[in-house]
């Protein structure tokens, strides 16, 4: 069965830029290219940040991008907000119209 | 504007079965061609699990690993679908959330309902 692997913290300083890498294990996973990226502050839904790998939904802003090498995708924020620290996760299509979620990386503006 | 809320008890008992609802406004159920309705379920302190989706014809897909203890429905006339959990245990208690799948092209979740705690006590 795939699993999705993130790291479970990540840190950066205002303005830095970070990256959040998302790797896939396993075979079922129907095409690496359907990868999405969500953010979730406590107690609140998550929201979509990326989708397809790469692409941004309206009103996110541009500081947010995706990318994917191999089975690893990545999200990178760039000029990093203190409004940024959140909790970030990957998630993928593994076909028959299933997703599976990676386990979550809590970002720490320093 | 596409809305989702769940509702359903907040305190489910061991052994028995939970069951939440998720009604859509803004957007009809009955025509989403492309768009599959899922519950997402997140433990307190840790990460989201998928528990699985329905179209709208009924066609139904879960997590392989719960799948023998969910039943997700959907009501087009009253634009909501459900979920049902059965034999539940304390490892079941955690926010519940319902959303849309967008398949219509891309893979995403676009629309979340607020997620609701279901704890499973006795």
């Amino acid at each position: 069965q795939s699993a999705l692997t993130q790291p479970a913290s990540v840190s950066g300083s205002p303005g830095q830029s970070i990256t959040i890498s998302c790797t896939e294990t396993g075979s079922d996973v129907a095409s690496y290219d359907y990868v999405s990226w969500y953010q979730q502050y406590p107690g609140k839904a998550p929201k979509l940040m990326i989708y397809d790998v790469s692409k941004r939904p309206s009103g996110v802003s541009n500081r947010f991008s995706g990318s994917k090498s191999g089975n690893t995708a990545s999200l990178t924020i760039s000029g990093l907000q203190a409004e940024d620290e959140a909790d970030y996760y990957c998630c993928s299509y593994v076909g028959s119209n299933n997703v599976v979620f990676g386990g979550g990386t809590k970002l720490t503006v320093l | 504007q596409v809305q989702l809320q769940e509702s359903g008890p907040g305190l489910v008992k061991p052994s028995e079965t939970l069951s939440l609802t998720c009604v859509v406004s803004g957007y009809s159920i009955s025509i989403s061609s492309g768009y599959y309705w899922g519950w997402i379920r997140q433990p307190p302190g840790k990460g989201l699990e998928w528990i699985g989706n329905i179209y709208h014809s009924g066609s139904t897909y879960y997590n392989p690993s719960l799948k023998s203890r969910v039943t997700i429905s959907v009501d087009t006339s009253k634009n909501q679908f459900s979920l049902k959990l059965s034999s539940v245990t304390a490892a079941d208690t955690a926010v519940y959330y319902c959303a849309r799948l967008d398949s219509s092209g891309y893979y995403r979740l676009d629309y979340w309902g607020q997620g609701t705690l279901v704890t499973v006590s006795s």
